[in-house]
């Protein structure tokens, strides 16, 4: 079965640079999430987007900002990264229709902010 | 913000035998949702919960939702090695969130053979 997709699956920036991470979530859901994970720590929630529209937000910094596109996959965009910036970021989708609890996370993308 | 509390914070067992972890809130709860996380890759759904006193099997796992709605356990019988990793308990944030989840602090397993 079709899972989520991201991309780049690791990423290399420095500080006070941008960055732009990609989500494609498995076929006919329509909603997304976005977490962050350091390490050691339990997943975070950062945002989420429902039909294209933000449904929810998180401990999301103001430094970011993401949108779901009409073909229903989101982008996370970073910018004035900092150290701390340095984390696993996951996407999930899930469908409303369907049961918009049980979410699918992707493999996650390995963002180092040097 | 709503508390997830998971315990045990790691655990260390032989290949074969039981293993019981828990998850506890201050909160009551409609949903319990139970994750694995192997290194350095996404969480994997294991088990969802909707119900108080629900009892639900998956393979080897068996998870319940506490009758108090405030608590949900995890077994898995008869462990191998590829169970290794971190077990994290979930639920959805109250209010309005639509699916917004929040995460245990993870429950750490390791298998030796």
């Amino acid at each position: 079965a079709a899972g989520v997709i991201q991309s780049p699956r690791h990423l290399i920036k420095e500080k006070r640079e941008t960055a732009t991470l990609k989500c494609y979530p498995i076929p006919r859901h329509d909603t997304v999430y976005w977490y962050q994970q350091g390490p050691g720590q339990d997943p975070q929630f950062l945002i989420s987007f429902y039909e294209k529209m933000q449904s929810d937000k998180g401990s999301i910094p103001d430094r970011f900002s993401a949108q779901q596109f009409s073909d229903y996959h989101s982008e996370l965009n970073m910018s004035s990264l900092e150290l701390g910036d340095s984390a696993l970021y996951f996407c999930a989708s899930s469908s409303r229709s369907v049961n918009v609890l049980e979410q699918y996370f992707g493999p996650g993308t390995r963002l180092t902010v040097t | 913000g709503q508390q997830l509390n998971q315990s045990p914070q790691s655990m260390f067992i032989q290949e074969g035998e039981d293993v019981s972890m828990n998850c506890t809130s201050s909160s009551i709860f409609n949903t319990w949702l139970w994750y694995k996380q192997d290194p350095g890759e996404g969480p994997v759904l294991l088990i969802a919960l909707y119900k108080a006193g629900e009892l639900t099997s998956n393979g080897r796992l068996t998870a319940q939702f506490g009758i108090t709605r405030k608590d949900s356990f995890l077994n898995i019988s008869a462990s191998i090695p590829s169970d290794v990793g971190i077990y994290f308990c979930a639920e959805k944030a109250g209010g309005t969130s639509y699916g917004k989840l929040t995460f245990g602090q993870g429950t750490i397993l390791t298998v030796h053979p």
